[in-house]
């Protein structure tokens, strides 16, 4: 099992640029996130997912946009890049069932630069 | 929403002492409550977690204990390597919320050989 995957691993973007960042878990899990951690910070939610056809918003969705049309990939979205998107992004994911929390599983994370 | 606060910001310790970090959360419906360590540049990784049905759960060197009632959460490391240095997170989740976790702002432990 590859667990989580992310790509890219780094990307410097223009300001007013657009990227999609690729998340991708093969472990069958339900549940999908996505954080971003500024430097020497905590991770704060952007968005996640429940299952297939599912999002909702997290802490900061400002900025950003998700879909999930599949149990495997949950894309991020950046339209209109700001410097303030400077960050790096971490795409997690975890198995739930009966409602109770279980390890979130981390990708390499993606280092993005807006300049 | 939950708020998960995190001391001390910064620990140094010396090798083969006691590391502490305490968390305290905000909202009495969280449920799960792990702990995971980053280091520079890599993922964050579980290293142990609790259910609030749990007082306390020990790993190896590694305790967290649950205090459900002031709301507050622990982490100890015993006997530190130099190997334990890293930036360790706590964070809470409630199953009525997705199961997001919320994450504290992190805890830089250094310990000196």
């Amino acid at each position: 099992n590859a667990g989580v995957t992310q790509t890219p691993k780094f990307r410097i973007l223009k300001i007013g640029q657009s990227m999609t960042l690729q998340c991708a878990q093969d472990m069958n899990h339900n549940y999908m996130y996505w954080y971003r951690q500024d430097p020497g910070m905590g991770l704060k939610l952007i968005y996640y997912s429940v299952g297939a056809g599912i999002t909702d918003k997290g802490e900061v969705p400002n900025g950003y946009n998700v879909s999930r049309s599949t149990t495997e990939d949950f894309p991020l979205r950046l339209e209109l890049a700001a410097p303030s998107q400077t960050s790096v992004y971490f795409c997690a994911s975890s198995y739930n069932s009966q409602g109770d929390g279980t390890e979130a599983f981390f990708g390499q994370g993606t280092r993005l630069t807006v300049v | 929403g939950e708020n998960v606060e995190q001391h001390p910001s910064t620990l140094s310790v010396q090798e083969g002492d006691s590391a502490v970090i305490k968390c305290t959360y905000s909202d009495s419906a969280s449920n799960y409550f792990p702990w995971y360590k980053q280091e520079l540049g890599k993922r964050p990784q579980l290293i142990i977690d609790i259910r609030s049905n749990v007082g306390e759960k020990k790993d190896q060197r590694i305790a967290v204990t649950l205090n459900k009632t002031a709301k507050h959460f622990s982490l100890h490391i015993t006997e530190t390597q130099p190997e334990d240095s890293a930036v360790y997170f706590c964070a809470a989740s409630m199953s009525n919320a997705g199961n997001m976790l919320t994450f504290g702002g992190g805890t830089r432990l250094m310990v000196k050989p």
